[in-house]
């Protein structure tokens, strides 16, 4: 099947920097990616849908400054979270549909912890 | 926009036993409906899908059923094993042209005691 890599799967970093986060199609290509982000024991929380050559599109309550998102290639999707502070710690996860169903596939999550 | 609710966010069972998560959805234009499982520390797979063309889809010991005019769908595990305990998540969405963005529900978690 399709598989979704994300890199990094864990990362920390202090206050006020800026991470980088990579979700990559490896066998198939995405013109849509979907950022999420995950609290312990929720559900996973829409961010944003990443549209490949075009600006993402944010839902609502989403800081598109603070997370910004760039979808250069049909293989590569990336969130970047700025000037990051702890209440941005959390679990942040990728999908991609597949390329004939509608099935998606995860990435394998990473996990942020801002110090 | 759409909403899932799902029900219960636990469940607890008895290796052996038959679990059930029920989800309904509001938005009546939605027409696929997935069930992902994941795994602690893991990401989440999908384990079993059905379309609005189909009232109950069955994969071994996994079956989901579908009412449209209700707008509920529900996840049936007969026979649980220790590996079936994860959260699973429903999810429904409108496909269309290819693409579709999927509303997932809060998540169940089902454990299941040896």
């Amino acid at each position: 099947g399709a598989v979704v890599s994300q890199h990094p799967s864990w990362v920390i970093c202090k206050s006020g920097t800026s991470v980088k986060i990579e979700c990559r199609s490896l066998d198939f290509q995405a013109t849509t990616m979907f950022w999420y982000r995950q609290f312990p024991k929720q559900s996973l929380m829409l961010m944003a849908t990443s549209n490949e050559g075009s600006k993402a599109t944010y839902e609502q309550g989403v800081e598109k400054d603070k997370f910004l998102i760039n979808h250069a290639s049909l293989t590569l999707s990336t969130l970047t979270v700025t000037s990051a502070h702890p209440e941005d710690s959390s679990f942040y996860i990728c999908s991609a549909p597949g390329p004939n169903t509608g099935e998606l596939f995860f990435g394998e999550g990473s996990r942020l912890t801002v110090l | 926009g759409e909403n899932v609710e799902q029900h219960p966010s636990t469940l607890s069972v008895q290796e052996g036993d038959s679990a059930v998560i029920k989800c309904t959805y509001s938005d009546s234009a939605s027409n696929y409906f997935p069930w992902y499982k994941q795994e602690l520390g893991k990401r989440p797979q999908l384990i079993i899908d059905i379309r609005s063309n189909v009232g109950e889809k069955k994969d071994q010991r996994i079956a989901v059923t579908l009412n449209k005019t209700a707008k509920h769908f529900s996840l049936h595990i007969t026979e649980t094993q220790p590996e079936d305990s994860a959260v699973y998540f429903c999810a429904a969405s409108e496909a269309s042209g290819g693409s579709y963005i999927p509303t997932f529900g809060r998540g169940t978690s089902l454990i299941v005691h040896p």
